[in-house]
C-alpha cells in the first residue's frame, strides 16, 4: 500500500518568513496530493491539491510542487501570518481512494 | 463549498454501552464516505471505507464488528461503537467524497467536525 513520510515534524518561522513543508510516497500509481490545515480541536480543511498531470499549482501565498520522478511533493507557504499557525497534514491517494496520510507537520509563526 | 455534518459532536458513554455516530453530506451527494479515527497530536488513521448500498472495506487491524458502518444513502453514513472501552476514547471524523460538483473535482474529500468519544 501507499506509504506517505512528512517533514518536518515541527516547524517555526517567523512572521513573514517562509515555511516549507516536504512529503514522499511511495506508490507511483497515487495521482492525487491534497494538502490539510488542521487547527486544534477542529476538522482538517483542504487547502490546496495538485494532481499527477501538473507540476505546480499556486494560490496566493500558498504553493504546492509535485516531483513525480522523485515521488516527492512540496507545500510553500510565503509571507506567512500568525494565523497560519497550525498542523498540516499532506495526503496522497489514486483516484478517489481514500487518502493516505502523512504524520503532519506542526507549524509555528511567531510575531 | 461542499458541507459535511457530523453528529454529535462530544459524546460520553460508559464501558459496554454502543455509541452511534452520523455522517452527513448537507450539499452533496457523497459516492463514498471514509471514516477516520485521530489521536491526540497524530495523524489521522482510516478505520474504513464505506460506499452506498454495499458493505464497508475496513483496514488491517480494525474489528468490523466492533465498528459498525452503515452507508444507507448518498447523503448518510453512520459509525456505531460497540460495547465501548476506554481505550475507543478517541476523535473520529469522517469524510464524504462526491462527484464534481461544481467543478470541483472528484477526487476532494470533505471533513466533517469529528466526535469527540470519551468512554468511561
Amino acid at each position: 500500500g501507499e506509504n506517505v513520510e512528512q517533514h518536518p515534524s515541527t516547524l517555526s518561522v517567523q512572521e513573514g518568513d517562509s515555511a516549507v513543508i516536504k512529503c514522499t510516497y511511495s506508490d507511483s500509481a497515487s495521482n492525487y496530493f491534497p494538502w490539510y490545515k488542521q487547527e486544534l480541536g477542529k476538522r482538517p480543511q483542504l487547502i490546496i491539491d495538485i494532481r499527477s498531470n501538473v507540476g505546480e499549482k499556486k494560490d496566493q501565498r500558498i504553493a504546492v510542487t509535485l516531483n513525480k520522478t522523485a515521488k516527492h511533493f512540496s507545500l510553500h507557504i510565503t509571507e506567512t501570518q500568525p494565523e497560519d499557525s497550525a498542523v498540516y497534514f499532506c495526503a496522497a491517494t489514486n483516484s478517489g481512494y481514500a487518502l493516505n496520510f502523512g504524520k503532519g507537520t506542526s507549524l509555528l509563526v511567531t510575531p | 463549498g461542499a458541507v459535511v455534518s457530523q453528529h454529535p459532536s462530544r459524546v460520553i458513554c460508559k464501558s459496554g454501552t454502543s455509541v452511534k455516530i452520523e455522517c452527513r453530506s448537507l450539499d452533496f451527494q457523497a459516492t463514498t464516505m471514509f471514516w477516520y479515527r485521530q489521536f491526540p497530536k497524530k495523524s489521522l488513521m482510516l478505520m474504513a471505507t464505506s460506499n452506498e448500498g454495499s458493505k464497508a472495506t475496513y483496514e488491517q487491524g480494525v474489528e468490523k464488528d466492533k465498528f459498525l458502518i452503515n452507508h444507507a444513502s448518498l447523503t448518510l453514513s453512520t459509525l456505531t461503537v460497540t460495547s465501548a472501552h476506554p481505550e475507543d476514547s478517541s476523535f473520529y471524523i469522517c469524510s464524504a467524497q462526491g462527484g464534481g460538483r461544481r467543478g470541483r473535482s472528484s477526487y476532494e474529500q470533505y471533513f466533517g467536525p469529528g466526535t469527540r468519544l470519551t468512554v468511561t
